[in-house]
């Protein structure tokens, strides 16, 4: 089955860190972009990161440069996302999506997650 | 940034009616466009690419147009399980935007 299921998420405190994983399956995760979209509670999707099918491309919204880095293991078929200095508006439910078509550097997502809450809270 | 305006952010229809988002780019994206339908409680599930394409095993009831920058999500007869928001994402330019989102009710 084509999937990808997030983990990681947790409650934590403002300047504190965490890491979040998405585990792919089903496809040839390699060859596909993919990005990390996050959603606050009630709000609209806001784009964070994204990464090439090799890692070698990276990505970054300006709300969370210098803070977030985004990595893969395509060895293991595993998206990262280290969260360094969270702050309050962080917390979101964080979603995995992979990118709807192979290369190139223009991607929509055809595929996501169930996502993974992150609460930033003192 | 390219900024991304959806309108109407809510709007409520009858079973059959015809239904039309507008998703409206601050500059120019060309074609590279994506609509996503987004249940209560749910991931974001992708409809149209390129402005215009169909994705797989979507119902042909859901259709796209428009380039430039103005751009229309159309649900031909619109039908009980279409209750959702519905998000266009640009993807001409890092970094890639999200509209504010348009709630569609059933009345």
């Amino acid at each position: 089955e084509v999937q990808v299921l997030e983990s990681g998420g947790d409650l934590v405190q403002p300047g504190g860190s965490l890491r979040l994983s998405c585990a792919a399956s089903g496809f040839t995760f390699s060859s596909y972009a993919m990005s990390w979209v996050r959603q606050a509670p009630g709000k609209g999707l806001e784009w964070v990161s994204a990464t090439s099918g090799s890692g070698g491309n990276t990505n970054y919204a300006d709300s969370v440069k210098g803070r977030f880095t985004i990595s893969r293991d395509n060895s293991e078929n595993t998206l990262y996302l280290q969260m360094n200095s969270l702050r309050a508006e962080d917390t979101a439910i964080y979603y995995c999506a992979k990118a709807g078509a192979v290369g190139g550097t223009r991607w929509y997502f055809d595929l996501w997650g169930r996502g993974t809450l992150v609460t930033v809270s003192s | 940034d390219i900024q991304m305006t959806q309108f109407p952010s809510t709007l409520s229809a009858s079973v059959g009616d015809r239904v039309t988002i507008t998703c409206r780019a601050s500059q120019t994206i060309i074609s590279w466009l994506a609509w996503y339908q987004q249940k209560p409680g749910k991931a974001p599930k992708l409809l149209i690419y390129k402005a215009s394409s169909l994705e797989s095993g979507v119902p042909s009831r859901f259709s796209g147009s428009g380039s430039g920058t103005e751009f229309t999500l159309t649900i031909s007869s619109l039908q009980p399980d279409d209750l959702a928001t519905y998000y266009c994402q640009q993807y001409n330019t890092y970094p890639l935007t999200f509209g504010g989102g348009s709630k569609v009710e059933i009345k």
